[in-house]
């Protein structure tokens, strides 16, 4: 059952700007949490917000929840090549340990 | 740091044999999760466990089994491979109460 969905599929940006990402899911949620994917390789945790904070920052990343409207957004300030990647959302129920992931939206930022 | 070690990055088997992928981690994690991704569907739940023995199916079981014998290692067993069970594999882990899960680098699985 997929509950994230994420948008755009796909952001073409230029290194240095920034890039944001949009999430929306359709049921309650106790957190959200935002990956990364590597091409070919496993994701990796880059931050988790909980169903009752707005607002989260880890050095370049910010992410907003706003759970009236059923959605989040992931923001990338300064974007570099490095950061060419698949971002995926991800929401957590409090009544399961699974986690119910959106199908991505694939970054690229070019030199 | 967590690290989720999966036993293969690349495997190819023949339709109708029986293919063994294996994980472990080695931060005592409670939960651990099989997963598989395919171009355009995202990532999809197969199984997942969240204790020694215990399992739990996930959106698409069918043709997979596990098995969870110590909490560390974490198999997924394709019982009678088929084509369309080509795709990448990935296994994660993670603590109690939603907590980040940590992934493996994946197993591309083809299957011939």
């Amino acid at each position: 059952s997929q509950q994230g969905e994420e948008d755009p599929q796909a952001l073409s940006i230029q290194e240095g700007e920034n890039a944001t990402m949009n999430c929306s899911y359709k049921t309650s949620i106790n957190n959200l949490q935002w990956y990364r994917q590597n091409s070919g390789r496993g994701l990796v945790h880059l931050i988790l917000i909980r169903s009752n904070e707005r607002e989260k920052h880890s050095g370049r990343l910010r992410v907003t929840l706003d759970t009236s409207k059923k959605s989040s957004s992931l923001l990338i300030t300064a974007s570099r090549a490095a950061d060419t990647a698949s971002y995926f959302c991800a929401t957590g129920t409090r009544n399961s340990e699974k986690l119910v992931f959106g199908k991505g939206t694939k970054l690229t930022v070019n030199p | 740091d967590v690290k989720v070690t999966q036993s293969s990055r690349y495997l190819v088997k023949r339709t109708g044999e029986k293919v063994f992928l294996e994980c472990v981690q080695d931060m005592d994690h409670e939960n651990m999760f099989w997963y598989r991704q395919d171009p355009g569907l995202g990532l999809r739940l197969i199984y997942f466990s969240y204790d020694v023995k215990m399992k739990e199916k996930g959106d698409i079981p069918e043709g997979y089994s596990v098995s969870r014998e110590k909490k560390e290692r974490f198999s997924l067993i394709l019982e009678s491979a088929s084509t369309n069970q080509t795709s990448m594999y990935l296994c994660a882990s993670s603590g109690r109460f939603n907590q980040p899960q940590h992934f493996g680098d994946g197993t591309r699985l083809s299957i011939l």
